[in-house]
């Protein structure tokens, strides 16, 4: 079993929708990551969370610590915000990653 | 720099050969990772350097890979005898801290071929 699974795997959406990406992770960590990776390879860090809530313009990503889950939320989603999105948590010194979900937001 | 620095942006290599791929980090960041995403896969660790600390290679697939950092600030990462299983992005990110500070900035990344 992955240390952090991500769902779903892909994800497709017209424009306009509410999106939600899901992370769960089983080892004690410091902080979680939601990074974006568009094609071509860049990567983006979107969000560092050890507790709460964080918002960003249309992007809010939770976490919850006793339960081990984080989301990422996306409202009024753009055709712009297809990309990979990939969770990563911290245990130690290293990033250990979910398999990222695949986002396609229809226009 | 602006940014993290990766060059070469693309590499295509003979197997068996040797490959330098750099990282120039952003001024400042004392932490420094190396990490790979081969087709289709997922991003995996490599090498991790804080300051003057011993650097973390915990990732390192095998002896062939060889990490170093000069001066706290660009970093080399060397794979000697190349094999096909090597082809892959090799990113870079760097960071204020060993605790990732107000987050990560990652290079463009190396894309590695091996023929």
């Amino acid at each position: 079993k992955n240390e952090v699974e991500q769902s779903p795997q892909n994800l497709t959406a017209q424009e306009g929708e509410f999106i939600t990406i899901n992370c769960s992770y089983s080892v004690g960590i410091s902080a979680l990551h939601w990074l974006q990776q568009h094609p071509g390879g860049g990567i983006v860090s979107l969000f560092m969370l050890s507790s709460g809530k964080k918002k960003h313009g249309r992007l809010i990503a939770t976490i919850n610590i006793q339960e081990k889950h984080s989301s990422l939320h996306i409202t009024a989603s753009h055709p712009r915000d297809s990309a990979v999105y990939i969770c990563a948590v911290r245990p130690g010194n290293k990033l250990v990653f979910g398999a990222g979900t695949i986002l396609r937001v229809k226009s | 720099g602006a940014g993290v620095s990766q060059s070469p942006s693309n590499k295509v290599t003979e197997k068996g050969k040797d490959v330098e791929l750099r990282c120039d980090p952003i001024s400042g960041h004392t932490a420094l990772y190396w990490y790979r995403q081969s087709l289709g896969q997922g991003l995996e660790f490599l090498i991790y350097f804080q300051g003057n600390s011993a650097p973390d290679k915990s990732g390192l697939p095998s002896d062939r890979f060889s990490a170093e950092r000069t001066g706290g600030s660009v970093s080399t990462l060397t794979i000697q005898r190349t094999q096909q299983e090597d082809s892959a992005v090799y990113l870079c990110a760097s960071s204020f801290s060993g605790t990732g500070g107000i987050g990560y900035t990652f290079g463009s990344g190396t894309r590695l071929t091996v023929v």
